[in-house]
């Protein structure tokens, strides 16, 4: 069965902190997806990136990195010099290869970032 | 372009009513998607639709739950006998017909009470 764990609920940082958010997943599929999106205030998700599970390059957009290992089933996401704009819930989820292309979601990271 | 759109925005309904939730996805996406986000939760997928047909119904949670797609376009939700745990926001998705797994665009949601 295919799971997404967000071990941190909620983040507070101060503008321009660095922040990681941590993602592990569980699969049995050897093809598979990652994925993060955001959730600010407004409520819509807004996507942020999607992986396949071979490739494990880490990936930099602007201020956003994400590190995916696959030896520790983890794809987690840094925000460097951080803005209060980033504020939001930020979501890890997983799709399997075979099949249904449903999104399974963690729980979710709150970040708040404060001025 | 017009981005995934969701009616109503927001539906209060006594215990055991009806309801309808529709969704307009981006034009040209075949794909669709229904999940539902529980406060402090993540989205939890319902069904996925790929066209007309159901690709994965897996989600829905009892056969209160149905949701069409006649014409491969505009979906609508259906709750039968609406219960208080019903009470979420119903989320909608659509995707493109480009590849497998790809990014899944959110509408911004119908929040659903059931008093």
């Amino acid at each position: 069965a295919q799971k997404v764990t967000q071990a941190q609920t909620e983040i507070s940082v101060v503008e321009k902190e660095d922040v990681t958010l941590d993602c592990v997943y569980e699969t049995r599929d050897t093809t598979y997806y990652l994925f993060w999106y955001k959730q600010p205030p407004s409520g819509e998700l807004v996507f942020l990136i999607r992986r396949n599970s071979f490739d494990e390059q880490n990936e930099i957009s602007g201020r956003y990195s994400w590190n995916f290992q696959k030896s520790t089933s983890s794809f987690n996401f840094t925000i460097t010099a951080s803005q209060v704009v980033d504020s939001a819930v930020y979501f890890c989820a997983l799709s399997e290869g075979g099949g249904s292309e449903k999104l399974v979601f963690g729980k979710g990271t709150k970040l708040t970032v404060n001025p | 372009g017009a981005g995934v759109s969701q009616t109503p925005s927001n539906k209060v309904t006594e215990k055991g009513k009806y309801v309808e939730l529709r969704c307009d996805p981006i034009s040209g996406h075949t794909a669709l998607y229904w999940y539902r986000q529980s406060l402090g939760q993540g989205p939890e997928f319902l069904i996925y639709f790929q066209g007309t047909g159901a690709a994965d119904d897996s989600g829905l949670p009892n056969d209160r739950f149905f949701a069409v797609r006649p014409e491969g376009s505009v979906s609508t939700l259906k709750i039968q006998r609406t219960e208080r745990g019903d009470s979420a926001v119903y989320l909608c998705a659509s995707s493109p017909p480009r590849q497998a797994h790809y990014e899944q665009y959110f509408g911004p949601g119908t929040r659903l009470t059931v008093t």
